[in-house]
C-alpha cells in the first residue's frame, strides 16, 4: 500500500460524458501527478500540482482539466469523452515539487468509455 | 517517437536465469529512475541513478547509468517468479516526466 488513494477503482461511461477522478496523496506529500496508461501509449504524464498550484504540464488534452484543493487532494476532470480515452489513470504523490524525486503511485482508476 | 526506448519489449525466462533489460534515449537526462509495475497496481520505484557511470545494487538487481547519461540497464541475477512484472524507466525531461514503454518480464517456475 503506497498510501495514495484513488476513487473510483472502475468507471464505465459513454462517449460524450464527463467524469471526475479523485486522488488523495500520501500524508505530508505536497505534489500530485496524474498519468494516463494505455496499451499503445504506455504511461503518459498529464499534469503536476504542487501545494495547490499547477507545476508542470504534459500531454494533457484540452478536454481534460485538473485541480488540487487546499486539503491537497486532487481531481482530474475528463469531458466530452471519446473511445480512445479508455485507459488506466494513475495519480502519484511526492514530497517535493521539483526534480526526479520518488513518486508513490495509487492503484489507479480504470476508465472504460463505451 | 518515444523519448525513451526500452528493450526487449517482452522477455520470458526460466527461474534461475540471468537477464538484462535496456533503456535508451538520444537525449541526456539529469537522472533516471526504474520502476516495477505488477498487474492491477501502480508502478513502484526501484532506484534512482544520478551520476553518469553510476552502478547501484538492490539485492539481485543491478542498475547502471550510462557515462553519457543517455542510457541505463537493469540486470537481474537468478530471476525468480516474484520478479515478474512490467519494468519501466523514467526520466525528467525539462519539467515533464517521461516514461519508457516498458519491458514486460515473465519468470516461469
Amino acid at each position: 500500500d503506497s498510501g495514495v488513494t484513488q476513487t473510483p477503482k472502475h468507471l464505465i461511461t459513454a462517449t460524450g460524458q464527463r467524469v471526475t477522478l479523485r486522488c488523495s496523496p500520501r500524508s505530508g506529500d505536497l505534489s500530485v501527478y496524474w498519468y494516463q496508461q494505455s496499451l499503445d501509449q504506455g504511461l503518459q504524464f498529464l499534469i503536476q500540482y504542487y501545494n495547490g498550484e499547477e507545476r508542470a504540464k504534459g500531454n494533457i488534452l484540452e478536454r481534460f482539466s485538473a485541480q488540487q484543493f487546499p486539503d491537497l487532494h486532487s481531481e482530474l476532470n475528463l469531458s466530452s469523452l471519446e473511445l480512445g480515452d479508455s485507459a488506466l489513470y494513475f495519480c502519484a504523490s511526492s514530497v517535493f515539487g521539483t526534480g526526479l524525486n520518488e513518486q508513490f503511485f495509487g492503484p489507479g482508476t480504470r476508465l472504460t468509455v463505451l | 517517437t518515444q523519448l525513451l526506448e526500452q528493450s526487449p519489449q517482452f522477455l520470458s525466462i526460466q527461474e534461475g536465469e540471468n537477464l538484462t533489460v535496456y533503456c535508451n534515449s538520444s537525449s541526456v537526462f539529469s537522472s533516471l529512475q526504474w520502476y516495477r509495475q505488477e498487474p492491477g497496481e501502480g508502478p513502484v520505484l526501484l532506484v534512482t541513478v544520478v551520476t553518469g557511470g553510476e552502478v547501484k545494487k538492490l539485492k539481485r538487481l543491478t542498475f547502471q547509468f550510462g557515462d553519457a547519461r543517455k542510457d541505463s540497464s537493469l540486470h537481474i541475477t537468478a530471476a525468480q517468479p516474484g520478479d515478474t512484472g512490467l519494468y519501466l524507466c523514467a526520466g525528467l525531461y525539462g519539467q515533464n516526466f517521461v516514461f519508457g514503454p516498458g519491458t514486460r518480464l515473465s519468470v516461469l517456475p
